[in-house]
């Protein structure tokens, strides 16, 4: 199936560990964005790459940090994890022209993570 | 800075209504405007995505309108149904290249 995949679904952990949560998307997109969906269920932007290369860091701690190593795969790595970092994480993706984007973004199931 | 607010938060019509959803947006200065849906523990479900020099989209019972100037649109659904019951989410895509979302509205159809 064409779509963005997450892995892992569900994540619970203590705090202080470190963790990864990995995104891969066969749509052929060229952009992909990581967002965090808190408990009020507000959706923002963290971090959006294009072409492997980061376009938007949204003043995000810099425990956390994504990697990008291609353009089908966009990873997010946790370091030090805390209690505020509980939330569902989603990843997206779409294509971009040269005017802007040229398709809606196409989001991933999510990461449940729950920090204890 | 870009906002984007969505009214009503929570919604709940018996089935067959016909029902509107609003959202606003402070800054006109967009690419475009997109729809999604968003069903409890699952992802964000593309509706309607109306570009900035469009005035409406229509996908089945949904018709989408964007008034870029007051920084308004809204979603409209026709004969609602049970199947309908989520959580829509407005979002505008800004020239800062983000797609900034509006905070939802549930909406619940009663059979």
């Amino acid at each position: 199936d064409t779509a963005v995949s997450q892995t892992p679904k569900y994540l619970v952990t203590q705090m202080g560990n470190d963790k990864s949560i990995k995104c891969e998307q066969n749509l052929g997109h060229d952009t992909m964005y990581w967002y965090k969906q808190d408990s009020k269920k507000f959706l923002k932007i963290m971090f959006s790459y294009n072409n492997k290369e980061l376009i938007i860091n949204e003043t995000v701690p810099n425990r956390f940090s994504p990697k990008s190593p291609d353009k089908a795969h966009l990873n997010l790595h946790i370091n030090s994890l805390e209690l505020g970092d509980s939330a569902v994480y989603f990843c997206a993706s779409s294509s971009h022209g040269l005017a802007g984007p040229t398709d809606t973004q196409y989001f991933g199931p999510g990461t449940r993570l729950t920090v204890l | 800075k870009q906002e984007v607010t969505q009214i009503p938060a929570a919604l709940s019509v018996p089935e067959g209504e016909n029902l509107v959803l609003n959202c606003s947006f402070t800054d006109s200065a967009i690419y475009n405007l997109q729809w999604f849906r968003q069903d409890p523990g699952k992802g964000l479900t593309s509706l309607l995505l109306i570009q900035s020099s469009q005035r409406e989209q229509t996908s089945g019972r949904l018709n989408a309108s964007l008034d870029k100037s007051s920084g308004r649109s809204t979603l409209y659904i026709a004969a609602s149904q049970p199947g309908d019951s989520a959580t829509y989410l407005c979002a505008v895509y800004n020239q800062g290249g983000k797609l900034i979302f509006g905070q939802g509205t549930e909406l619940s159809v009663k059979p």
